[in-house]
């Protein structure tokens, strides 16, 4: 069974720069598609963005000038560098794979990461 | 990119049969067969209901069921029961490799 976890700080200062690693267990990143999405407190989920094992990425629009996700496959983690942190970027944050087609078969369970001086 | 519009709450009775709609547009929703369904307890990982509008993983009961008209995606579960009681987000490919959310809706079993 594939299991996805995330790790990284739970405080960020404004201003500065997140990163997370989403560590995956009980499969390999290899020909896959792997995802970031967050959950803002009392809001919806929002897609962040994609890479795949062989590092090729999109990222959603609203977000791309400050996103970049990576991947190393030697330690099948990914991660994510999201800058210019403010208030609003407050979520928990989600490593999730795609299924052969567009949808999201596995998730982790979330990291709350809150800005905050 | 707007997130998809979802009712905040739902509710109903055990054995009772409930539908949550998602509407998007025809940049989303109506524009392909690829809305997918998350069941989410909080603190957990959320779990995949139904993907490609109608197509049940193995594992979820049959219960669940999922339909798509026009710009409006809908999940109808059936014979609620109290393990149910949930949050369920819709999603949708929205084209060039994006995708899109809804806001979410809280199932409660009375």
């Amino acid at each position: 069974q594939v299991q996805l976890q995330e790790s990284g700080p739970g405080l960020v200062k404004p201003s500065e720069t997140l990163s997370l690693t989403c560590t995956v267990s009980g499969g390999s990143l290899n020909s896959y598609y792997w995802s970031w999405i967050r959950q803002p407190p009392g809001k919806g989920l929002e897609w962040i963005g994609y890479i795949y094992y062989t590092g090729s990425t999109n990222y959603n629009p609203s977000l791309k000038s400050r996103v970049t996700i990576s991947v190393d496959t030697s330690k099948n983690q990914f991660s994510l560098k999201l800058s210019s942190m403010t208030a609003a970027d407050t979520a928990v944050y989600y490593c999730a794979r795609h299924a052969s087609g567009y949808y999201f078969e596995y998730w982790g369970q979330g990291t709350l990461v809150t800005v905050s001086s | 990119q707007s997130a998809l519009t979802q009712p905040r709450s739902v509710s109903g009775s055990p054995g009772q049969s409930v539908t949550i709609s998602c509407t998007g547009t025809s940049s989303d929703v109506g524009g392909y067969n690829y809305v997918s369904w998350y069941q989410h307890h909080p603190g957990k990982a959320p779990k995949l209901m139904i993907y490609d509008v109608t197509k049940r993983p193995s594992g979820v009961p049959d219960r669940f069921s999922g339909s798509k008209s026009g710009n409006t995606a809908s999940l109808t579960i059936s014979g609620l029961q109290a393990e149910d009681e949930a949050d369920y987000y819709c999603c949708s490919y929205a084209g060039s490799y994006t995708w899109v959310f809804g806001g979410g809706t809280k199932l409660t079993v009375l």
